[in-house]
């Protein structure tokens, strides 16, 4: 199986600053097949990036994936505030698995 | 609109059974796999099964292997999840989600999710 490790665990930040999210993978993602989801409190996931650099269909363009092999990084340009709540990294390139999360708080 | 609208959460005793439904609307069903994800309360996303868009492929996570059974039925567009020898560590809530292709990809569409409680 495939583990996901996603860093920091929580960061406080304000509204307009830049953030780096990153997930590192145990071993090579196959085709790059790599996810990124964002989950407001007492909401379902949201798809926001898919295979590792693509934004899904309606996603602000202040969200940008990037990585390759076992290293993965979800940058958000401008933090707005309905982006503060969870996002996970996913892999599905074998089988399929998820990070255990980055919590993002209001500073 | 893509929507899928789950039923079927509720309390059941351990050892005990029930079954899922996702109604899926807005989309060709037969053209997408669809997948059930579940979360426990305050933890993080677990994928739990995979079913191909004709229905001929399943996958299961170890963790259910052999206690659920995923299934989908393209008269009633809609995808169930059969749970047996249910145990605590079940409870969560249970998403129905729409994967970006036919047998594989992302998971593109979420639905609100069922709660699952397992508890005596």
């Amino acid at each position: 199986e495939i583990v996901l490790t996603q860093s920091p665990g929580t960061l406080s930040l304000s509204p307009g600053e830049r953030v780096t999210l990153s997930c590192r993978a145990s071993q090579d993602v196959s085709n790059n097949y790599l996810a990124w989801y964002h989950q407001a409190p007492g909401q379902a996931p949201r798809l926001l990036i898919y295979r590792a650099s693509y934004r899904a269909t309606g996603i602000s363009d202040r969200f940008s994936g990037s990585g390759s092999g076992t290293d993965f990084t979800l940058t958000i340009a401008r933090l707005d505030p309905e982006d503060f709540g969870v996002f996970f990294c996913q892999q599905y390139g074998t089988s399929i698995t998820f990070g255990q999360g980055t919590r993002l708080d209001i500073k | 609109e893509v929507e899928l609208l789950e039923s079927g959460g509720g309390l059941v005793q351990p050892g005990g059974s029930l079954t899922l439904s996702c109604a899926a609307f807005g989309f060709t069903f037969n053209f997408f796999g669809l997948s059930w994800v579940r979360q426990a309360p305050g933890k993080g996303l677990e994928w739990v099964s995979s079913i191909s868009g004709s229905g001929r492929d399943t996958y299961d996570a170890d963790s259910v292997k052999g206690r659920f059974t995923i299934s989908r039925d393209s008269s009633k567009n809609t995808m169930f999840l059969q749970m047996n020898s249910l145990r605590a560590e079940d409870t969560a809530v249970y998403y129905c989600v729409r994967r970006e292709n036919y047998n594989s990809g992302s998971f593109d569409y979420w639905g609100q999710g069922t709660l699952v409680t397992v508890s005596s």
